[in-house]
């Protein structure tokens, strides 16, 4: 079975503080997608990484891929009260095309002004 | 952009009444998911459609079905609520291996 662990779970900073998110499997991914989510709506996907070893960034946020593909990270720099919400790793299936996901448990973050 | 829309945003029932949940999506996508999410369970998949008419069992499907008459429209049915379904249930819409594009969610309480 599959199995994402997100780490941490909750996550309570100042803003300004730096802060870094993990996902980790003993499984292989052939993709990992990062999500946030803010209460009463849905996941909005942040960043979809597919090669191993591979960093993307978006603004403050520099996301990395595992060079095995089994494991990423998500850090935020210099944080904002804006990006206080629930984080979400998830890890493609299988390489078909059903876009089937396994979650992690989420990181719900909270940056205070 | 796409738009994924779940019919109701709060839903109270009672424990052996039949609940229908429904979901929308405007992009002739292929794969449409349920899933469940608890505080920290993260979202778990209780089933997925990747055509009309089609439908495969995800981790959780005990005391769930699902109907997919039509393309744009996936249905969650509860056969006889539990207030262990008490939860937010979330559907997404996808195609091929793209990523998910989710509705806001029902939050539903089993009485």
């Amino acid at each position: 079975t599959q199995l994402l662990e997100q780490s941490p779970q909750f996550l309570s900073i100042q803003e300004g503080e730096n802060l870094t998110v993990y996902c980790n499997s003993s499984s292989v991914f052939s993709s990992l997608q990062w999500y946030r989510q803010e209460p009463g709506e849905g996941p909005v996907l942040l960043v979809t990484v597919v090669t191993g070893g591979e960093v993307k960034k978006l603004k403050r946020l520099t996301f990395q891929f595992g060079d095995a593909r089994k494991d990423s990270s998500l850090h935020i720099t210099a944080a904002q009260p804006g990006d206080t919400g629930l984080y979400l790793c998830a890890g493609a299936r299988d390489s078909s095309n059903t876009g089937k996901l396994i979650f992690g448990q989420g990181t719900t973050l909270q940056v205070k002004p | 952009d796409v738009k994924v829309t779940q019919s109701s945003r709060y839903l109270v029932k009672r424990t052996g009444e039949k609940v229908f949940l429904e979901c929308v999506q405007d992009m002739d996508h292929e794969n449409m998911f349920w899933y469940r999410q608890d505080p920290g369970l993260g979202l778990r998949l209780i089933y997925f459609s990747y055509d009309v008419k089609m439908k495969e069992k995800g981790d959780i499907p005990e005391g769930y079905s699902v109907s997919r008459e039509k393309k744009e429209r996936f249905s969650l049915i509860l056969e006889s609520a539990s207030t262990n379904q008490t939860s937010m249930y979330l559907c997404a819409s996808g195609q091929g291996s793209q990523p998910q594009h989710f509705g806001d969610g029902t939050r539903l309480s089993i009485l």
